[in-house]
């Protein structure tokens, strides 16, 4: 079955370095998210992704954070220059194939992201 | 603005009988409604799913329940097993390629 792959699984960064954090959505799929959780927190929404923009995104989603999808296979999450209070796992999902109808978002196993 | 609720944050059930996990929610415009699983270490595994058109959706052991007047889904699984031991949490969309809501989760324990 197909599935969302993410890379790293575990990036430890210093604050102030800038990180990328990197997933392969499934490949049919038409919409890409990215999502986080601090630890014992909910899992929050970051920003979705269709036909190359940001088709939406939330408050935590500022000016520090950017998305690419540079080629036809990798969606990327960027934190320009990493705070403490960013440390949390981040969950790349894509959803969509374009047939109609509501579908489910599947979710890639996480990078833990991990500021010092 | 807590969208989407998950007011127990464990159950323990015996294995065998039923575990009902509940979710609330206070948007009205949601019309999309899903159940993910979560073991440690892994992301969020697709259950079972609801469109606000149905009040029932049933696939094998898993069954969800969609009360719209009350903003109010459960799940139930029947019968429980260990393996079922895990994070479960609800979320819910207004629409394909919009952003879910997740609830907080609750942690359900299937004693053997």
């Amino acid at each position: 079955e197909p599935e969302v792959t993410q890379t790293p699984s575990h990036q430890v960064t210093q604050m102030g370095q800038e990180v990328i954090l990197r997933c392969v959505p499934i490949s049919n799929h038409l919409y890409f998210y990215w999502y986080r959780q601090i630890l014992g927190q909910k899992v929050e929404f970051l920003v979705s992704f269709y036909n190359n923009e940001i088709s939406e995104k939330s408050e935590i989603f500022d000016d520090q954070f950017s998305v690419e999808r540079p080629d036809g296979s990798n969606f990327t999450l960027k934190i320009r220059s990493t705070k403490l209070e960013d440390s949390a796992m981040y969950f790349c999902a894509s959803s969509g194939t374009g047939t109609g109808g509501n579908q489910p978002q599947h979710f890639g196993d996480g990078t833990r992201l991990s500021i010092l | 603005d807590q969208q989407v609720k998950q007011n127990s944050p464990s159950l323990s059930v015996q294995e065998g009988r039923i575990s009902i996990l509940n979710c609330d929610y206070t948007n009205s415009m949601f019309d999309y409604f899903l159940w993910y699983k979560k073991y440690p270490a892994e992301g969020p595994t697709f259950l079972i799913s609801i469109s606000s058109i149905k009040d029932k959706n049933e696939d094998g052991r898993f069954t969800v329940f969609l009360n719209k007047s009350a903003k109010h889904l459960s799940l139930h699984i029947v019968p429980s097993q260990p393996g079922d031991s895990a994070v479960y949490f609800c979320a819910a969309s207004e629409n394909t390629g919009n952003q879910f809501y997740f609830g907080t989760g609750t942690s359900l324990t299937v004693i053997p």
